[in-house]
């Protein structure tokens, strides 16, 4: 079965520092990656998504994530954390093997905090 | 353009009551799911539909569940004889197309909390 986990259910930095937040699927074939964002009693917002073709994505808010297959994880970083950044990020992923692409599985989030 | 809205935003029941959920997806939007997510949990998937018809529904719990999408645009989570283990946020997303490769917009989503 396909999984999906994210190392750090907590994670805090200080502003302007970076921000590295960690996943790893089970999988032996590569799936769809995702990364979502959930503020405070808002629904997930895509962050970014690795589907086919070039490993390194780039997403909104200055976040970018690089899919590596030998080590079958896609961490998620942005250079210079801001104060907004502070949230919940959840990494996802989808596959043909895992039921069907349209069924994403989620790492259970890791909560970001920034302080000054 | 407008979101994907659930309504309500909160609901509460008691043991045993019956609840429906809305999910109002974007408009043109042909594909449908419903995740749940527990406290301190990720989204789990429930259903998702295609058009009308429930494509995957290998996610609902038990037979206490179900979705039903008539037009192929709002659906509505049923949820029968509730539980208190039934207490979660029920997230609803729509996508334009199907495929892994289509982003799927989530709603703010419904917190459900059974006395």
């Amino acid at each position: 079965a396909q999984s999906v986990t994210q190392l750090g259910s907590h994670v805090s930095v200080s502003e302007g520092a970076l921000v590295l937040l960690r996943c790893n699927y089970s999988s032996s074939v590569p799936p769809y990656l995702f990364w979502y964002v959930q503020y405070p009693n808002q629904g997930l917002q895509l962050l970014l998504k690795y589907t086919t073709g070039a490993t390194l994505v780039k997403g909104i808010n200055g976040f970018e994530a690089e899919f590596k297959k030998s080590e079958t994880s896609f961490h998620l970083t942005k250079p210079s954390a801001h104060m907004s950044d502070a949230a919940e990020y959840f990494c996802a992923v989808s596959g043909s093997f895992s039921g069907g692409y349209n069924k994403l599985i989620f790492g259970a989030g890791t909560r970001l905090a920034v302080h000054p | 353009g407008a979101g994907v809205s659930q309504t309500p935003s909160n609901k509460v029941t008691e043991k045993g009551k019956y609840v429906e959920l809305r999910c109002d997806p974007i408009s043109g939007h042909t594909a449908l799911y419903w995740y749940r997510q527990s406290l301190g949990q990720g989204p789990e998937f429930l259903i998702y539909f295609q058009g009308t018809g429930a494509a995957d529904d290998s996610g609902l719990p038990n037979d206490r569940f179900f979705a039903v999408r008539p037009e192929g645009s709002v659906s509505t989570l049923k949820i029968q004889r509730t539980e208190r283990g039934d207490s979660a946020v029920y997230l609803c997303a729509s996508s334009l197309g199907t495929g892994g490769s289509e982003t799927q917009y989530f709603g703010p989503g419904t917190r459900l909390l059974v006395l």
